[in-house]
């Protein structure tokens, strides 16, 4: 079975530039999330997907983060503009439950390690 | 209410011996609390999780006890081998959380050979 796949894997930008990460889930898990880990910290989670619908993007900073799951599948992430404060892993997950379960087990990509000089 | 505080920070344990990290957390409507590791370079991955109707759970070298009156549950790696070096994050939810983790602030564990 295919894991979650992110790109890009790596990515150095000035500030105020943007950037887009992409992420494809699990084939069928039904929840997608993004994380925000910056270096020494426990994952921070940005949104939250239940196929193309948001359920939770309370800790998304919406004047510069943005994000959509098309049709329910793939999802990107994207900055604009980036701030030297963002310069952290954005880990990109998924899970076959749904928001209002306790399933269990999120499925993680390997993530996208952004730089912001 | 949300917090899952984690501790220690780090942790140097020698080959062959027992590494055990701790975490407490202090709302009692969590009723799921996974373990994740993760390798440098890598994304967190399920390493065992418990549900607080029981107070033990092992799998091989790795065991999760869970206190529920305490709020208190920890990992103990057994025979901890240099392969099990990495960061170990706790975490708990439940519905007050909506069912999304509330992570701890992880361990980085060595396994010195």
């Amino acid at each position: 079975e295919a894991g979650v796949a992110q790109s890009p894997r790596y990515k150095i930008i000035e500030k105020r530039q943007s950037v887009a990460f992409w992420c494809n889930p699990i084939s069928g898990h039904a929840t997608l999330y993004w994380y925000q880990q910056i270096l020494g910290q426990g994952p921070k989670l940005l949104i939250q997907f239940q196929n193309n619908g948001v359920v939770d993007d309370s800790q998304l900073p919406k004047d510069r983060f943005s994000a959509e799951r098309l049709k329910g599948v793939d999802s990107t992430l994207k900055i604009q503009p980036a701030k030297l404060e963002d310069s952290a892993v954005y880990l990109c997950a998924s899970s076959l439950g749904t928001s209002w379960s306790n399933t269990g087990e999120l499925f993680f990509g390997e993530g996208s390690r952004l730089t912001v000089l | 209410q949300q917090q899952v505080k984690q501790s220690p920070q780090s942790l140097i344990v020698q080959k062959g011996g027992i590494s055990i990290i701790n975490c407490a957390y202090e709302n009692t409507a969590f009723d799921y609390f996974p373990w994740y590791q993760q390798f440098p370079g890598k994304g967190p991955a399920l390493l065992i999780a418990i549900r607080p109707d029981v107070s033990e759970k092992k799998e091989g070298r790795f065991t999760i006890s869970f206190n529920k009156s305490a709020k208190q549950f920890s990992l103990h790696i057994m025979d901890s081998q240099p392969g099990d070096s990495a960061t170990y994050f706790c975490a708990a939810s439940g519905v007050d959380s909506n069912y999304q983790l509330i992570w701890g602030a992880g361990t980085k564990l060595i396994i010195k050979p």
